[in-house]
């Protein structure tokens, strides 16, 4: 499972409230990110980080903020949560030696209503 | 729109046959391939991957192929197994990030 751990693994919140989603990963990568998969979409990428305190954003990042303040959590935040960002919240990191494959967390439901 | 994407959203397979999924990419730049397996309810999971600069890797019971040319992949899953039902995305590599497809559900039938 590549040491990844998301929190919460499911949670229901309110149009306009704020969430932040909790990836831990254990093996010291530097390369995390997070991405959302909707059905017709696929996974789509929202933030990524290379680095503590070095993001950078994604295909989808409008309406998300990122943060890495120490190597093993990157936290993604809904500042003011819509609908439209119902979905399930994949962390991954980026794996070693190869540095080529992305593994993943088993994800984060998310439904705002 | 999305770079890469599978020929077919759904496959139905019989138990012991093999299952040829496909995919096709756009992005000439691409430097790596990787297939995932996706169960429901949980994350994708790495089943195999390919360099750009190698036209066919076997794992177990895997085979991913690779076609430059028609900028195709495929993979093929021997005897195929109840477990193997799942959905599978392709996703290519350039640079730092993955682009994904939106992935065939694979079905096995008894």
């Amino acid at each position: 499972d590549a040491g990844i751990t998301q929190s919460p693994r499911h949670k229901v919140t309110e149009t306009g409230t704020p969430v932040t989603l909790r990836c831990h990963q254990t093996e010291n990568h530097r390369y995390m990110y997070w991405y959302r998969q909707d059905p017709g979409h696929g996974l789509r990428l929202i933030h990524y980080s290379y680095g503590v305190k070095d993001t950078d954003k994604g295909e989808v990042s409008d309406g998300y903020s990122v943060s890495r303040s120490k190597t093993e959590d990157f936290l993604l935040t809904l500042e003011s949560a819509t609908s439209s960002q119902t979905s399930v919240y994949f962390c991954a990191i980026r794996g070693e030696p190869s540095g080529n494959t992305i593994y993943f967390g088993e994800g984060s439901w998310l439904t705002v209503v | 729109g999305e770079s890469v994407g599978l020929h077919l959203p759904t496959l139905s397979v019989q138990e012991g046959d093999n299952s040829i999924i496909n995919c096709a990419y756009s992005n000439s730049a691409s430097d790596y391939f990787i297939w995932y397996k996706q169960e429901s309810g949980k994350g994708p999971q790495f089943i195999i991957d390919i360099r750009s600069n190698m036209d066919k890797r076997q794992g177990q019971r895997v085979t991913v192929l690779l076609n430059k040319t028609v900028k195709h992949l495929s993979l093929q899953i021997a005897a195929t197994q109840p477990g193997d039902s799942a959905v599978y995305f392709c996703a290519e590599k350039a640079d730092y990030k993955l682009s994904f497809g939106a992935g065939t559900t694979v079905t096995v039938r008894a």
